[in-house]
C-alpha cells in the first residue's frame, strides 16, 4: 500500500516570502500525484496534479510542483506568497491506472501567511 | 450549485444515536467516496463505491456503513454514534472512465459532533 509523508505540519511565512512544502511518497510503481488546498471553512480544491510528461507542473494561483522520481518527492512551491494563501495543503497519491481505490493523503501542512 | 452536495453541513448529536450523512452529485461520475478528516491526521478513507452494486471498505470502516442508492447518491451511516466519531466528513467523486488520473472532486463537508 502507498503512503504519503508531509514534512511540515505548520508553516508560518510573511507575505512575499517564497514557499516550498515537502511531500514524499512510498510506492513501488508509477503514480499519479496531487496537491489539494483547503481554505478555512471550505472543501478541498485541486491545486495541481502530475500523471505523465513534464515533471514540473503548474497549477492555479501561481503554484507549481516538481516530481522527482528518484527521490519519490513532489514538492509544492510558490515564489511569492500572499495572505490569501493561508490554508491547509494536502499532498495525495494513487497508483497510475488504478485510481479506483481513491487517493492516499498526507497529514497536511497548515500554512499561515502573516501580513 | 455545487456539483457534490452534502447534507447536513453541521450536526450535533448524542452518543448512541443513529446518524446518516447524505451525498449527491451531478457530475455523472461512477465512483464515490467517503473520507473523514481529523486535525493533524489528514483524510482517511471510510468507504468507496464503484457503482450501485459495488461497495468497498476503506482503511477506517469500523463503526460505519454506507448505501449507494443510485449512481448519484451515496450515504454514510453511523449506527450508534460515539464521541470519537466527531470529525469533518467529506464525500468525493471520481470519474472512473478511461484516462482517469484518480482526481477526486469533493463536497463541502459535513461537520459532525457527538456528545
Amino acid at each position: 500500500a502507498q503512503s504519503v509523508s508531509q514534512h511540515n505540519h505548520h508553516v508560518i511565512l510573511s507575505e512575499a516570502a517564497s514557499l516550498e512544502l515537502g511531500c514524499n511518497y512510498s510506492y513501488g510503481g508509477t503514480v499519479n500525484l496531487f496537491w489539494y488546498v483547503q481554505y478555512p471553512g471550505q472543501h478541498l480544491q485541486l491545486l495541481l496534479k502530475y500523471f505523465s510528461g513534464d515533471p514540473l507542473v503548474k497549477g492555479i494561483k501561481g503554484f507549481e510542483a516538481e516530481f522527482i522520481k528518484s527521490k519519490f518527492s513532489f514538492n509544492l512551491r510558490k515564489p511569492s506568497v500572499q495572505w490569501s494563501d493561508t490554508a491547509e495543503y494536502f499532498c495525495a497519491v494513487n497508483p497510475s491506472g488504478g485510481g479506483a481505490d481513491g487517493l492516499t493523503f498526507g497529514k497536511g501542512t497548515h500554512l499561515i501567511i502573516q501580513p | 450549485d455545487a456539483d457534490v452536495t452534502q447534507t447536513p453541513r453541521n450536526r450535533i448529536t448524542k452518543t448512541g444515536k443513529r446518524i446518516m450523512l447524505e451525498c449527491s452529485q451531478t457530475k455523472g461520475h461512477d465512483r464515490m467516496y467517503w473520507y473523514r478528516q481529523d486535525p493533524g491526521l489528514g483524510l482517511q478513507l471510510i468507504y468507496y463505491s464503484f457503482d450501485v452494486k459495488d461497495i468497498n471498505k476503506g482503511e477506517i470502516s469500523d463503526g460505519y456503513s454506507v448505501s449507494r442508492q443510485a449512481q448519484a447518491k451515496f450515504s454514510l451511516s453511523l449506527e450508534s454514534a460515539i464521541p470519537n466519531q466527531t470529525a469533518l466528513y467529506f464525500c468525493a467523486t471520481g470519474t472512473g472512465r478511461e484516462g482517469d488520473t484518480g482526481e477526486l472532486f469533493f463536497g463541502e463537508g459535513s461537520r459532525l459532533t457527538v456528545l
